[in-house]
């Protein structure tokens, strides 16, 4: 069964940093482009960050742009989250999720998710 | 960016109800149309993809259609189970992929 577990995430203070990580089991991690989502508590999902499947091209969220950088190791089956200059409005569950397609040539969706780390940016 | 709005927001309704989610596109997306399920404290879990393709393992009383800018979820005979928020997300060309503020589902 396909695994993703997120790890790395905590309490910092504004304007610090942190890196999240997701560990990838029970696929070909190396084929699969990666996302990230996050969910700030009681609101709805946004979808923060792309990365291809050799992190030869990412995209982000213009709230994050500048601030989050998204790679991954495919050796280590691993997905990254590198979050600087922490602001209160990052507090969230941020989650990892496959994406299954090829983006803007065919459907893409998100079809297995971790379970989620909680990032809280507070003074 | 795309911006993509469910109606209603939130839905009371009884186990045997048939039920209508909305998501609308601010432009055309073709079929690029995804919805999910979220329970509280849980990860978002892929119902439909692809506007009207059922995800492997996903009850067949779940079904999509739509395409363009209009798109609906529908559950034809509601379970104890289905109570749960839903997630409309386009995934058309290139990210930014937006999701829809959600429509939370509760027990009438």
């Amino acid at each position: 069964e396909v695994q993703l577990v997120e790890s790395g995430g905590g309490l910092v203070q504004p304007g610090g940093s942190l890196r999240l990580s997701c560990a990838a089991s029970e696929f070909t991690f190396r084929s699969y482009s990666m996302n990230w989502v996050r969910q700030a508590p009681g609101k709805g999902l946004e979808w923060v960050s792309y990365i291809t499947t050799t992190g030869s091209s990412t995209y982000y969220a213009d709230s994050v742009k500048g601030r989050f950088t998204v790679s991954r190791d495919n050796a280590k089956n691993s997905l990254y989250l590198q979050m600087n200059s922490l602001r209160a409005e990052d507090t969230a569950v941020y989650y990892c999720a496959r994406g299954t397609g090829v983006v803007a040539a065919s459907p893409y969706y998100f079809d297995y998710w971790g379970q989620g780390t909680l990032v809280t940016v507070s003074s | 960016d795309i911006q993509m709005t469910q109606s209603p927001s939130s839905l009371s309704a009884s186990v045997g109800d048939r039920v209508t989610i909305t998501c609308r596109a601010s432009q055309s997306i073709s079929r690029y149309l995804n919805w999910y399920q979220q329970k509280p404290g849980k990860a978002p879990k892929l119902l439909i993809y692809a506007a009207s393709s059922l995800q492997s393992g996903v009850p067949s009383r779940f079904s999509g259609s739509g395409s363009g800018t209009d798109f609906t979820l529908t559950i034809s005979s509601l379970q104890p189970e289905d109570f749960a928020t839903y997630y409309c997300q386009h995934s058309y060309s290139t990210p930014p992929y937006t999701f829809g503020q959600g429509t939370k589902l509760e027990i009438k």
